[in-house]
């Protein structure tokens, strides 16, 4: 079990640039989440995968947000046109799915820290 | 929309004093999972609950999870330095397993 990974750990860019980051989840695990936290809040729901698909995705997330799982393994999220507003600490987890649809404990990655300029 | 409201937003207390965080659902709970974030880092699994009224423990952590599944609580008993963190409370609406929401979270601070 090598973790949830994710890269890059920070990323520093000027206001009106897209931006990409990846997760890599814990290999057998079919469910994926991304999530997006900022200073004194907790995880904000963005997005959740089952294997490739993407099943359930927030309202609150503008059309600049895309999420991607293309191959069931691998995630990227992308954020294009970035506004300040998008600085934040973008956090994935992973968990292995249930039969019965229920929950398993959510792995977190380190997450990747997104500063806007 | 979905909220999950955690209460107290921080907490201070002397080593040894007994701990408590509330949270509460605006809508029913498939389950409930608890984690802790340590100060820099991700927020680490506790424990699921699933049942109404289900009552756990893990040493001097016990977690409680409301008879309408809207509320739960996390108590630590003698508390240590260690338990400096956030607790954040979490789970997925009854009627949408796929969506999945964090409480505001619960700071505690543990002075020696």
């Amino acid at each position: 079990d090598t973790g949830v990974s994710q890269d890059p750990r920070h990323k520093i860019t000027k206001r009106g640039q897209n931006v990409t980051f990846r997760c890599d989840p814990i290999s057998e695990h079919n469910r994926l989440y991304w999530y997006r936290q900022t200073l004194g809040q907790g995880p904000e729901f963005l997005t959740y995968f089952q294997n490739e698909a993407q099943l359930e995705k927030s309202r609150l997330l503008s059309d600049r947000f895309s999420a991607e799982r293309p191959k069931g393994s691998f995630s990227t999220l992308e954020i294009q046109r970035t506004e300040q507003g998008d600085s934040a600490m973008y956090l994935c987890a992973s968990s292995l799915g249930r039969s019965d649809g229920g929950n398993q404990p959510q792995h977190f990655g380190d997450g990747t820290r997104l500063s806007i300029l | 929309g979905q909220q999950v409201m955690q209460i107290p937003q921080y907490q201070h207390v002397q080593e040894g004093e007994d701990f408590t965080t509330y949270c509460n659902s605006s809508t029913t709970l498939s389950n409930i999972q608890w984690y802790k974030q340590r100060p820099g880092g991700h927020p680490v699994f506790l424990i699921q609950l699933v049942k109404s009224g289900e009552v756990k423990k893990q040493k001097r952590l016990t977690f409680q999870f409301g008879e309408a599944k809207k509320n739960s609580s996390l108590h630590i008993t003698a508390t240590q330095t260690t338990d400096v963190g956030t607790y954040f409370c979490a789970g997925p609406p009854s009627y949408n397993f796929n969506k999945f929401y964090f409480g505001s979270g619960t700071k505690l601070n543990v002075k020696p």
